[in-house]
């Protein structure tokens, strides 16, 4: 099983603040992925990586940032929090390559929110 | 464009029966297939992976089946405990490194 950590667990902040979520993976997998899910809604994926270097914008427009300077890091920034960004950010690792049996991990996410 | 459908979104079940979950999708080119569970505030966690030439897997009281060609997918859970009560979210991996598509999940409550 692959072990996928995201710090903080939870986070209250105040508008305007700068914020950087936490995620790393233990396992070498090359993707890595962002998903924002709001309570009883569905998965969005808001930002994904194939490997060092590489970094995309996935499915739903966010103001988010992301980088990837090591295949273990994958870290997202907000400049400037808002209340539109209260949500919570699940970050999700798999090996890559393509295979048929490239399963998908989960961290246990980050519960942001922003007053 | 691949779509994931699961139906319905919310169940109710008394405990101990058995009880099917629905998946479907769209485009039967797909790498493989995957279950989830997610409970209130937390991660998903994988419960089943199907590769595209498989037709089912099994882990304890969990069965997942495989129709590609018919583009479904069903998640078998017997004798449903309160513990299994949770949203169940099935997605697909496109071939060619494309993104995983996920369904928007079943509420599950197992009433005690």
């Amino acid at each position: 099983e692959a072990d996928i950590y995201q710090t903080p667990r939870y986070l209250v902040i105040g508008t305007g603040k700068k914020i950087t979520l936490e995620c790393s993976q233990t396992m070498g997998h090359d993707k890595m992925y962002w998903y924002q899910q709001d309570p009883g809604m569905e998965l969005h994926l808001i930002h994904y990586s194939y490997g060092v270097n590489s970094t995309e914008k996935g499915d739903l427009s966010s103001e988010s940032t992301v980088s990837r300077i090591r295949t273990e890091h994958f870290p997202l920034t907000l400049e400037s929090a808002r209340p539109s960004h209260t949500s919570q950010y699940l970050c999700a690792s798999s090996e890559g390559g393509g295979g048929t049996n490239e399963k998908l991990f989960f961290g246990s996410g980050t519960q942001l929110s922003v007053l | 464009k691949q779509e994931v459908t699961q139906i319905p979104a919310a169940l109710s079940v008394p405990e101990g029966e058995n009880l099917v979950l629905n998946c479907s999708f769209t485009d039967s080119a797909i790498y493989n297939l995957q279950w989830f569970r997610q409970d209130p505030g937390k991660g998903l966690t994988s419960l089943l992976l199907i590769q595209s030439s498989q037709r089912e897997q099994t882990s304890g009281r969990l069965n997942a089946s495989l129709d590609k060609s018919s583009g479904r997918s069903t998640l078998y859970i017997a004798a449903s405990q309160p513990g299994d009560s949770a949203t169940y979210l099935c997605a697909v991996t496109p071939p060619r490194d494309d993104k995983i598509i996920f369904g928007k999940g079943t509420r599950l409550h197992i009433l005690p």
